[in-house]
């Protein structure tokens, strides 16, 4: 079955202590990103990666570090995580960038993370 | 699972009935439009898109219109079923820039 898969679905955790969500696809997607979604501001892209080893920033990049070593996963880490990264994180693939005409992006479950 | 969100602007809609959900855009350069779907609990499901040279694109039980004019888009759902209760999130794109700007959703409730 086509999927992304997010680890953990749900995390509590404390302020500094470091943490790495995990992204995985199936689908052999080029494209993959990572959105924070908070009541009243939708969905805001944290960073991206168009193809193994290229990655850039979104619109949200303070307090995370992404790395993509393999085509198929694309963990979010969080060096020094701060109550105001408390939120709910969506990872997401797609076969091409959106910027080539599709949308069509793919998303996780989503992972819920309350830093304390 | 996991809630979108709160004091969304909400559409009650009955069933069978037919849905429209709005959304303005952003940027004037934005030349492609996509709408998403986000059930409780779940991911945004893509449904449909619609790049700039069109202003209207039929899909299954679902039409997007654009009016560039005033930067508007909207999504139509034909004959609302209970599945379709959702928050509905419209998303922009340039062409070329690899970046996703989504809108802060639409709450639809389905009464049956």
């Amino acid at each position: 079955e086509a999927q992304v898969t997010q680890n953990p679905r749900y995390l509590i955790t404390v302020t500094g202590k470091k943490l790495t969500v995990t992204c995985s696809q199936n689908m052999n997607h080029e494209y993959m990103s990572w959105y924070r979604q908070d009541p009243g501001l939708g969905l805001r892209q944290i960073y991206y990666s168009m193809n193994v080893e290229v990655t850039d920033k979104g619109d949200v990049p303070e307090g995370y570090k992404v790395s993509r070593k393999e085509k198929r996963n694309f963990p979010l880490i969080l060096e020094s995580p701060s109550p105001n990264q408390t939120s709910l994180y969506f990872c997401a693939s797609s076969l091409k960038p959106v910027g080539s005409g599709t949308g069509e992006l793919f998303f996780g479950e989503g992972s819920r993370l309350t830093v304390l | 699972g996991e809630s979108v969100g709160l004091h969304l602007p909400t559409l009650s809609v009955q069933e069978g009935d037919n849905s429209i959900i709005n959304c303005a855009y952003s940027n004037s350069a934005s030349d492609y439009f996509i709408w998403y779907k986000q059930e409780s609990g779940k991911g945004p499901q893509f449904i449909i898109d619609i790049r700039s040279n069109m202003d209207k694109r039929q899909g299954q039980r679902v039409t997007v219109l654009l009016n560039k004019t005033v930067k508007h888009l909207s999504l139509q759902i034909a004959a609302t079923q209970p599945g379709d209760s959702a928050v509905y999130f419209c998303a922009e794109s340039l062409y070329g820039n690899n970046r996703l700007a989504f809108g802060k959703g639409n709450q639809v409730v389905v009464i049956p």
